[in-house]
């Protein structure tokens, strides 16, 4: 069955160093996004990319890199940059470049903890 | 900007009780609506969506959604929760196109059910 999947599932990051998060769709989506969950603060979009080697900022890319080099792969890197980034992390894709009636595909997720 | 509000942030009933969840949205043309069910430790999935038409829409595991225009309301009902319902459920507008393409979906803040046997 097709479906995202988002490796690890439990992260650990110390001071000072960049982590990435996972992040491979089989779905034969275009468009991929991260998001980040806070307890009590719902989904906030951190990037977003519709096609390869092209991506957007999102509302809190701060702190937060991405790439997108293949069309089933958009890694997500948090760097030292990001103060605060103890989170869930959730990676989502649709079909196509479409509107907004299209509803997102969800992986997982990966939790990341500091140290 | 688009936003969303669900009011409660927990809420708790009874096994075969019947349920539902309020959302509110804030957007300027016909929103597209989401509704997903987020179960610990997992990533959200769909249980249903608005588009056009009929403004009662059905969902999986039993759950429908009414879309209310005058009240800007989207909620959630469901007429007998089973406990395997527990989970946390998130209301979500779709923007219309994002820069560059694609769609924008805003959350709510999510409500966390729980269910008492």
């Amino acid at each position: 069955d097709g479906g995202i999947t988002q490796s690890p599932k439990y992260l650990f990051r110390k001071e000072g160093q960049n982590v990435t998060l996972s992040c491979e769709q089989n779905l034969n989506h275009d468009a991929m996004y991260w998001y980040r969950q806070d307890p009590g603060q719902g989904l906030r979009l951190i990037y977003y990319s519709q096609i390869v080697n092209d991506f957007q900022k999102g509302d809190i890319a701060e702190g937060y890199s991405v790439s997108r080099e293949k069309k089933e792969s958009f890694p997500l890197t948090v760097t030292s940059a990001q103060k605060n980034p103890t989170a869930f992390y959730l990676c989502a894709s649709t079909r196509d470049l479409g509107t907004g009636n299209q509803p997102q595909h969800f992986g997982d997720g990966t939790r990341l903890s500091i140290l | 900007a688009q936003s969303v509000t669900q009011p409660d942030i927990h809420i708790t009933v009874s096994e075969g009780a019947s349920l539902e969840l309020r959302c509110n949205y804030s957007y300027g043309a016909t929103p597209y609506l989401f509704w997903y069910v987020q179960s610990p430790g997992q990533g959200l999935q769909l249980l249903l969506k608005y588009f056009s038409g009929d403004t009662l829409v059905q969902g999986i595991k039993g759950f429908e959604a009414e879309f209310k225009r005058s009240q800007s309301s989207f909620n959630l009902r469901k007429p007998s929760v089973h406990w395997s319902d527990a989970a946390e459920y998130f209301c979500a507008v779709g923007e219309e196109q994002l820069t560059g393409g694609g769609n924008k979906l805003t959350f709510g803040t999510g409500t966390q059910l729980k269910v008492e046997l």
